[in-house]
């Protein structure tokens, strides 16, 4: 089973600041295979990032994903008051063995 | 749009079952898999498996083999998720979500279900 580690557990930022959020495999993910999620409170994830860099349909160019082999980042230009919500990797390297990370909450400074 | 709407809420005691239904719309039914995450407080997002709609094949999670059940009604383009047995430790919010193109992440997810295990 690969275990994703993500780092850090709670980023404090302002808005308009610069965001970068890691994720770290146990092994090699292949094919790039990693997705990146948001989770606002109450509500079910949404996707925003798949095969580490791609941006799903309607995501914002603010967000961008990057990394291959076990590190990976999700980077959001600046930081807009809709943005502070909690953010998960995905890896479907391994399928159908899918494994999620422990999140990064990014809150308002 | 995409939709995937999950049945409500459940309370169950120790050792029943438990089964969640997601119906999905705007979208080809048969078209893509359809994946069950639970979400709990511990253990964070756990992977269940999927159910290919198309066929109706699945694939299990060895932490779930023997225990969850995936089944589909095509005609009215819902997917179900039966978990048996069930302890405290299955108490989360269960989420059903589509499978995307080209490999196994989720571009839509459902609402959620919470299922409480209570005595």
């Amino acid at each position: 089973e690969i275990v994703l580690t993500q780092s850090p557990g709670t980023l404090s930022l302002s808005p308009g600041e610069r965001a970068t959020l890691s994720c770290r495999a146990s092994q090699r993910v292949a094919r790039t295979y990693l997705a990146w999620y948001q989770q606002r409170p109450g509500q079910a994830p949404r996707l925003l990032i798949y095969g580490a860099s791609s941006r799903a349909t309607g995501i914002p160019d603010r967000f961008s994903g990057s990394g291959s082999g076990t590190d990976f980042n999700l980077t959001i230009s600046r930081l807009e008051p809709e943005d502070f919500a909690v953010y998960y990797c995905q890896q479907y390297g391994s399928s159908p063995l899918l494994t999620f990370g422990g999140g990064t909450k990014v809150e308002i400074k | 749009q995409v939709q995937l709407g999950q049945s409500g809420a459940e309370v169950k005691m120790p050792g029943a079952s438990v089964k969640v239904s997601c119906k999905a719309s705007g979208y080809t039914f048969t078209g893509y898999y359809i994946h069950w995450v639970r979400q709990a407080p511990g253990p964070g997002f756990e992977w269940m498996g999927w159910i290919n709609p198309n066929s109706g094949g699945t694939s299990y999670a060895q932490k779930f083999q023997g225990r969850v059940t995936m089944t589909r009604d095509t005609s009215i383009s819902t997917a179900f998720m039966e978990l048996s047995r069930l302890t405290s430790d299955d108490t989360a919010v269960y989420y059903c979500a589509r499978g995307g193109w080209g490999g196994d992440f989720f571009d839509s997810w459902g609402q959620g279900t919470l299922v409480t295990v209570s005595s």
